[in-house]
């Protein structure tokens, strides 16, 4: 069956950098898309950007851009997520899903919960 | 510009059934969107696909209590026979050139 299984929640200071993964398995990595999504406390989701498996080529919403990564190690079927300069808005908890139409997802990651406090 | 508007709330009883609605924004009225549901301290999960002529295909393991129609720009998620863990926020989603869009979700309360 399908899985996107993310890392754990990350406690991070203002200004520093986060990595969260997104294993997949149950499928061919490459043949779907991965988006990525974000929910801040108490408020809805809210799509942030998807990848191309096949050819590691992002596509970032608007207010995603600069700050964010989107990468690939299609050796292990995993997506990660980088964020940079983190803010404490940035506070969320981070999906990743799968794509079948790049932007329409049908399985979702458990979530990861990243919060940013000094 | 693509936007998808949804009612902050509903709510219907035990047993009854429920109709939740997405609004496609003016000059979108054929896209196709999808429903997701998303329980109380959980992640989401998506319900189905739902086409502008009212086809849909549903995820894996979705009961046909979940069932979605649509009307010119609306699209309508109906659950029959509500239970309790049907209490969840539903959002659709929609895309447009590579862009994905959700709605502001609704909050369904089961009575």
């Amino acid at each position: 069956q399908v899985q996107l299984v993310q890392s754990g929640s990350e406690l991070k200071k203002p200004g520093a950098s986060v990595k969260v993964s997104c294993k997949a398995s149950g499928y061919t990595f490459t043949s779907y898309a991965m988006n990525w999504v974000r929910q801040a406390p108490g408020q809805g989701l809210e799509w942030m950007g998807w990848i191309n498996t096949n050819t590691g080529n992002p596509t970032y919403a608007q207010g995603f851009t600069g700050r964010f990564v989107f990468s690939l190690d299609t050796s292990v079927s995993t997506a990660y997520l980088q964020i940079s300069s983190l803010k404490a808005e940035d506070t969320a908890v981070y999906y990743c899903a799968r794509g079948i139409v790049p932007p329409l997802v049908d399985y979702w990651g458990q979530g990861t919960l990243v919060t940013v406090s000094s | 510009q693509l936007v998808l508007t949804q009612s902050p709330s509903a709510s219907a009883s035990l047993g009854a059934s429920v109709k939740l609605t997405c609004t496609l924004s003016s000059g979108h009225s054929s896209y196709a969107i999808a429903w997701h549901q998303q329980q109380p301290e959980k992640g989401p999960r998506y319900l189905m696909k739902l086409n502008s002529d009212g086809s849909h295909s549903k995820g894996d393991g979705i009961p046909d209590r979940f069932s979605g129609s649509s009307s010119g720009a609306e699209r309508y998620l109906t659950i029959s026979s509500l239970q309790s863990e049907d209490e969840a926020d539903y959002y659709c989603q929609t895309w447009g050139t590579g862009i994905g869009v959700f709605g502001g979700g609704t909050k369904l309360t089961v009575l």
